[in-house]
């Protein structure tokens, strides 16, 4: 069965500094792995994906995510956080059953921007 | 359109009522998805609609619940004799044909549902 474990339900960073949002998936095969962005009241936005092409991913808003196979983890970093980064986090691995192309969200992470 | 829309944005219900959601997936996309988020519970898988493939129902929650997809695109999404423990974001999601590749779902801004 595949899951993800987002290891931290709060991070808190100052404007500027870097940003680490931690992910670990397990998985019975090599999976794909998303991370979603939730801002207030808004739907889920894609920030990255991967799908076994290269290792380190670059996303929208200066996001990216390094796919470690030997770690199983897939950690979201950012060099310079902005208070537009404040918004819930979501590690997600894709569950194939069948025809079905589930996506198995972590608990989440609630991200805040200290000015 | 040019994403997922989702109707009603938001909804009051009373105990014991029946209610019903609306999805409007991005055109071309045959798949569909429902997942439910509820406070403090993350996201869950509700039901998945592929093509005229029958759907994947196994994360319905009760018999409560039911979805239809008419026509391969508009889905509904039914709730009969609503419980307060049905209250959440319902988040209806759509993508491209099932792959092994990860195709990118694409998420609406939810139905939320409260029910009184």
């Amino acid at each position: 069965a595949q899951s993800v474990t987002q290891l931290d339900s709060h991070v808190s960073v100052s404007e500027g500094t870097p940003v680490l949002l931690r992910c670990n998936y397990s998985s019975s095969y090599s999976p794909s792995l998303f991370w979603y962005v939730q801002h207030p009241n808004k739907g889920l936005q894609l920030l990255l994906k991967y799908t076994s092409a290269a290792t380190l991913v670059k996303g929208i808003n200066g996001f990216e995510a390094e796919f470690k196979k030997s770690e199983t983890s897939f950690h979201l970093t950012k060099p310079s956080a902005h208070m537009s980064d404040a918004a819930e986090y979501f590690c997600v691995v894709t569950s194939y059953g069948g025809a079905t192309n589930k996506l198995i969200f972590g608990t989440g992470t609630l991200l805040a921007v200290q000015p | 359109g040019a994403g997922v829309s989702q109707s009603p944005s938001n909804k009051v219900t009373e105990k014991g009522k029946d209610v019903e959601l609306r999805c409007d997936p991005i055109s071309g996309h045959t798949a569909l998805y429902w997942y439910r988020q509820s406070l403090g519970q993350g996201l869950e898988f509700l039901i998945y609609f592929q093509g005229n493939s029958a759907p994947d129902k196994s994360g319905l929650p009760s018999d409560r619940f039911s979805a239809e997809r008419t026509g391969g695109s508009v889905s509904t999404l039914t709730i009969q004799r609503t419980q307060q423990e049905d209250s959440a974001v319902y988040l209806c999601a759509s993508s491209l044909a099932v792959t092994s590749s990860g195709n990118t779902i694409y998420f609406g801004e939810g139905s939320w549902l409260t029910v009184v």
